[in-house]
């Protein structure tokens, strides 16, 4: 079945940059999503991409997507103390009514 | 912006009780979707909802659960006897063709 892999921490200093990565295994993947979800608090759609772009870029965030690999990853520029979250990788073969399958997440700790 | 709400947002329940999870989904989606995330765990797909008929179930969707959509504007989840490891959150979601699926900030069930 369909998996996706993330590694579970990142720890990054206030104004550097941060990178969340994930793997897939669906080579039918069509549709890619990053969700963020704070302490005590539901899913919140970051971003996301279709399978046939390679990046998409929307202020701070960066989405890079290498479909050969099946390897997604997120950046986040100038990280705040607010983005200190676990970020989920997510994917879809379509976007109608089709079931997600998310990673574990990747906890995020920014520092001052 | 239109949200997903769910009610309520914490349910403490004895074992072998039955109850309703309630959700309201954004007013124009079609598709609607729960997941549960247990403790430290993915968020798993559990069913997906669309013109007054389940689409998809998971494994985990067994005869204890059920879905309804009472009326125009509500969709429940419903768990007949509740089990100790049926203790997670639960999120609702929806969304339109073509769109992501957006989610609410869900409701921690705690069985006892």
């Amino acid at each position: 079945g369909e998996d996706v892999e993330q590694s579970l921490f990142l720890s990054v200093r206030e104004g550097d940059s941060s990178v969340i990565n994930c793997t897939y295994t669906d080579s039918s993947s069509t549709y890619l999503y990053w969700y963020k979800q704070e302490p005590g608090a539901g899913l919140q759609l970051l971003t996301y991409i279709f399978s046939n772009m390679d990046m998409k870029q929307d202020q701070r965030l960066t989405v890079l997507l290498n479909k050969k690999d099946k390897h997604l990853s997120l950046r986040i520029a100038d990280t705040q103390t607010g983005d200190s979250a676990i970020y989920f990788c997510a994917e879809s073969p379509n976007s109608g009514y089709s079931t997600l399958t998310f990673g574990k997440g990747t906890m995020l700790l920014v520092s001052p | 912006e239109p949200e997903v709400t769910q009610t309520p947002s914490h349910q403490v329940t004895q074992m072998g009780q039955e109850v309703i999870l309630r959700c309201v989904p954004i007013s124009n989606h079609l598709y609607f979707y729960w997941y549960r995330q247990i403790l430290g765990q993915k968020v798993e797909f559990l069913v997906s909802f669309y013109n007054n008929e389940i689409s998809e179930k998971s494994e985990i969707f067994d005869d204890q659960f059920s879905v309804e959509r009472p009326d125009g504007s509500n969709f429940t989840l419903k768990i007949r006897s509740t089990k100790l490891e049926d203790s997670a959150m639960y999120f609702c979601a929806s969304n339109i063709e073509g769109q992501p699926q957006h989610f609410g900030d869900g409701t921690r069930l705690s069985i006892l």
